[in-house]
């Protein structure tokens, strides 16, 4: 069965940091992924997904995540954050049948905090 | 576009009671349509893929006589946690898959509360 792991559960960082968040899967055969994002008393919002072609995608917000198969990684990446990027960050593949009308497996999700 | 609701947004009933979740997509239409679970402070867990016209599938672990799913057209699908007990209390979320750009879009979830 498809997995996802998230290395950092709870990331704080000061306005104009740069971030990084993680994230490992474990099924070596064809996936789609995504990282979603959740707003304090939202719902999940798509930021970004990756299915084929130039393995550095880029999304809403600024935010931009690569895609590396050799290490199984689909890193988030932004160069400077905002408060307003506090959120709770999730990453989700989906496969092993690799796409069409398949469920999400998430990765435990990574709480964000940006200080002012 | 591709916005998809859920109603109730919160229900409280009593142990042994039925509840009806609906999951609707509003501008797509969407052959397929999910549902999960969220516990506090977890992620989200996938419990049964809804197909429209056909019986849905669930994951290993998730009884189908407890939770019933139905997709009786290409905007709706509905979740009746049956015979509801507090263990049942969770978030549940549900998403469509809009076929167009092979991407799931979220509910913004209903928090159910079994007494």
């Amino acid at each position: 069965a498809q997995s996802v792991s998230q290395h950092n559960h709870h990331v704080i960082l000061s306005e104009a940091a740069s971030l990084e968040l993680g994230c490992n899967y474990s099924y070596g055969g064809t996936v789609n992924l995504f990282w979603y994002v959740q707003y304090p008393g939202q719902h999940l919002q798509l930021l970004l997904k990756y299915f084929s072609g130039d393995p550095l995608v880029k999304g809403i917000k600024g935010f931009e995540a690569e895609f590396i198969k050799s290490k199984f990684s689909f890193n988030l990446r932004k160069p400077s954050v905002q408060w307003s990027d506090t959120a709770e960050y999730f990453c989700a593949v989906t496969g092993p049948s690799g796409g069409g009308a398949d469920g999400l497996t998430f990765g435990k999700g990574t709480h964000l905090i940006i200080q002012p | 576009g591709a916005v998809v609701s859920q109603h109730p947004s919160w229900v409280i009933c009593k142990s042994g009671t039925s509840v009806k979740i609906e999951c609707r997509s509003l501008d797509f239409q969407a052959t397929t349509m999910f549902w999960y679970r969220q516990f506090p402070k977890q992620s989200l867990m996938l419990m049964a893929t809804s197909n429209e016209g056909s019986k849905a599938t669930y994951e290993q672990g998730v009884e189908k006589d407890k939770f019933l799913i139905n997709h009786a057209s290409l905007t709706l699908s509905t979740l009746t946690v049956t015979s509801a007990h507090p263990e049942d209390s969770s978030f549940y979320i549900c998403s469509a898959q809009q076929q167009s750009t092979d991407t799931q879009y979220f509910g913004p979830g209903t928090r159910l509360t079994v007494l």
